[in-house]
């Protein structure tokens, strides 16, 4: 089945700085999300993006299907901004998620 | 509008019993996933309906797992004779066909 890495696996930043997070996948998707997962374990929709850029506020997202990577972006990081980032991907032909195992972002004051 | 919703948040059962995990979706989505979190991992798929049909229950890890969604509407996850490796978060989605899927709270399930 396909594969999705994730990196970093951890990352530790002070508030205020910038950080890139990527995800590649091994083979063709119809789609792909970005999800943070906070302390309470709540899964949060950032980004429905299987191609182009997108941006929210702080956040921005890149995904280049042709060559199988997307990079999520965070500005001006915030305490809040701290838990698991997950990239999910749903093969081409398939409606499960496939999920990375995750970045955790841990972002100090 | 409300989103998805599962109960309990927290289900603390012993090894041999059985359990039920209910699920419900943000009206109007005809497809439910159900996935499962163990600690330090992403979720994994379970089972996807569309409408009350099991369209694919691939991830189901054996048989004593069991989901119905009879209504096409709230879905129940059953799981028989519990073993200490059920114990994970389950966690509930809902989509519009295969748009983006929104993801419940979870249950946090824990066999003793």
């Amino acid at each position: 089945g396909i594969q999705v890495e994730q990196s970093p696996p951890d990352l530790i930043l002070q508030e205020g700085a910038n950080s890139t997070l990527r995800c590649n996948f091994s083979d063709s998707v119809n789609n792909l999300q970005w999800f943070h997962q906070n302390p309470w374990g709540q899964l949060i929709n950032l980004f429905y993006i299987p191609s182009g850029t997108k941006q929210n506020g702080r956040l921005s997202a890149t995904t280049v299907a042709t060559e199988r990577y997307s990079l999520l972006y965070i500005s001006s990081s915030q305490t809040t901004d701290s838990g698991v980032y997950f990239c999910a991907v749903l093969p081409g032909g398939s409606e499960k998620l496939v999920f990375g195992k995750g970045t955790k972002l841990t972002v100090n004051p | 509008g409300a989103g998805v919703s599962q109960t309990p948040s927290n289900k603390v059962t012993e090894k041999g019993k059985y359990v039920e995990l209910r699920c419900d979706p943000i009206s109007g989505h005809t497809a439910l996933y159900w996935y499962r979190q163990s600690l330090g991992q992403g979720p994994e798929f379970l089972i996807y309906f569309q409408g009350t049909g099991a369209a694919d229950d691939s991830g189901l890890p054996n048989d004593r797992f069991f989901a119905v969604r009879p209504e096409g509407s709230v879905s129940t996850l059953k799981i028989q004779r519990t073993e200490r490796g059920d114990s994970a978060v389950y966690l509930c989605a809902s989509s519009f066909g295969l748009d983006t899927q929104y993801f419940g709270p979870g249950t946090r399930l824990t066999v003793l």
